[in-house]
């Protein structure tokens, strides 16, 4: 257990729908980060949060859209997904600050988008 | 651009050491990351090494970073089954973003 939760652990979608990923830390941490993993492909950043700001946006086309409520709650909406978008996305915290360095990771959502 | 490389597969019998190698490019890099994942499970900190040291050491783990050469390691003294996992080498940059590599599939022998 590594006090950073991710619901579902699994999900199966239309390129039509409409989903939300969610993430949670019980950590105390001040920054959460998105990450997506797909076959053959090294662990992409996707969006960043510090203090619940925005501060990274890696090119990330905007089907998926991350909402950071507070600390220690993370959302990844998903809409008009592809089939290249199905992978596992990992969810991950850190202290924020000068802890950045140790990110905190869970268990991921794998998506499958039909 | 960043860049971390490392092999895809290792196979090692069982009770033996495991060595995993990775190499980065990013010269600027200021921690260096190996994390472990399982089957259906994230990915999980191992270990980390600061880049003004050259080996940390942890119960059966040893990381050592060759930083002339850009070059990292990942020692598991006498390997266990429960080792069996996908290693992720990983550095981050002056800009506080984490490079991940593809990850070496570590397969143990019996």
């Amino acid at each position: 257990e590594t006090g950073v939760t991710q619901t579902p652990r699994h999900l199966v979608m239309g390129m039509t729908n409409k989903k939300s990923l969610k993430c949670e830390q019980h950590l105390g941490h001040n920054a959460m980060y998105w990450y997506k993993q797909s076959a053959k492909k090294p662990l992409e950043l996707m969006f960043v949060y510090n203090f619940k700001e925005q501060t990274e946006n890696n090119s990330v086309p905007s089907r998926f859209s991350p909402e950071c409520p507070n600390s220690s709650h993370l959302f990844l909406h998903l809409h008009t997904l592809q089939p290249e978008d199905s992978a596992l996305y990992l969810c991950a915290s850190s202290p924020g600050g000068e802890g950045t360095y140790e990110q905190y990771f869970g268990p991921g959502t794998r998506l499958t988008v039909t | 651009g960043e860049d971390v490389e490392q092999s895809l597969f290792l196979s090692v019998r069982e009770g033996d050491s495991s060595v995993i190698n990775c190499t980065y490019t990013d010269s600027s890099s200021t921690y260096l990351y190996w994390y472990k994942q399982e089957p259906g499970a994230g990915l999980q900190l191992l270990t980390y090494i600061f880049s003004n040291m050259d080996m940390k050491q942890d119960q059966r783990l040893t990381v050592l970073l060759n930083k002339k050469d850009k070059h990292l390691s990942l020692r598991i003294a006498d390997t266990q089954t429960g080792d069996s996992a996908i290693y992720f080498c990983a550095e981050m940059g002056a800009d506080d973003k984490i490079i991940f590599g593809k990850g070496t599939r570590l397969h143990i022998l019996p």
